[in-house]
């Protein structure tokens, strides 16, 4: 079965410090695709990354990156000198190779974490 | 504005109402999906939509009725609804079902069942 545990449920910190928010996964399939959502208090998921499992090539983006490791089963992502914008909830998610007939859209979501970057 | 609009934002009913949450999609999309959001437990996908044509049930409960009439809009009707059916319901699209490309979400509309 798949699942995604994201143990962190809160986490606070001070403007400009850095914040890594955890991600594991467990599928049995070989190949996968792993995702970030931000969630501002406005409602909409935001995407902000996808992942193929055979892309193991850590990414940056801005003051975002993103720590993917298969031996480990983790998918971190870490936001570099936070900011008060950055506020909100983020959503690891996984989902199958669309090319085994399933839908893109089902996607295994963990249960938040919650940020908040206080100035 | 992600182009995806969801109405209403908030709704409250009785258990014996019968209402409809509706989305309309603006990015020229052909596949849109319902989600449900609650507090006790992760984002759950209820309903996929491919060219107006359910593809994804994932075993909801018949008392939520989706219907597509076109690629643009997307409707879940609500009927005797129970008070475990209060979250937030979420509505997204993508270019296709299987293109890769991202999800775009709404707003979401908060549903509260009294």
């Amino acid at each position: 079965a798949q699942k995604v545990t994201q143990a962190q449920t809160e986490i606070s910190v001070v403007e400009k410090e850095d914040v890594t928010l955890d991600c594991v996964y467990e599928t049995r399939d070989t190949t996968y695709y792993l995702f970030w959502y931000k969630q501002p208090p406005s409602g909409e998921l935001v995407f902000l990354i996808r992942r193929n499992s055979f892309d193991e090539q850590n990414e940056i983006s801005g003051r975002y990156s993103w720590n993917f490791q298969k031996s480990t089963s983790s998918f971190n992502f870490t936001i570099t000198a936070s900011q008060v914008v950055d506020s909100a909830v983020y959503f690891c998610a996984l989902s199958e190779w669309w090319g085994y007939g399933g839908s893109q859209g089902n996607l295994i979501f963990g249960k938040g974490t919650k940020l908040s970057v206080k100035p | 504005e992600t182009g995806v609009t969801q109405t209403p934002r908030h709704l409250v009913m009785g258990m014996t109402n019968k209402k409809s949450l509706k989305c309309e999609q603006h990015l020229g999309h052909n596949a849109m999906y319902w989600y449900k959001q609650s507090a006790k437990k992760p984002l759950e996908l209820m309903f996929v939509y491919s060219l107006e044509e359910r593809v994804e049930n994932n075993s909801v409960p018949s008392r939520f009725s989706p219907e597509c009439p076109n690629s643009s809009h997307l409707f879940l009707h609500l009927h005797t609804l129970q008070p475990e059916d209060s979250a937030l319901y979420l509505c997204a699209s993508s270019q296709d079902r299987r293109s890769g490309g991202e999800l775009f979400f709404g707003e979401g509309s908060r549903l509260t069942v009294l």
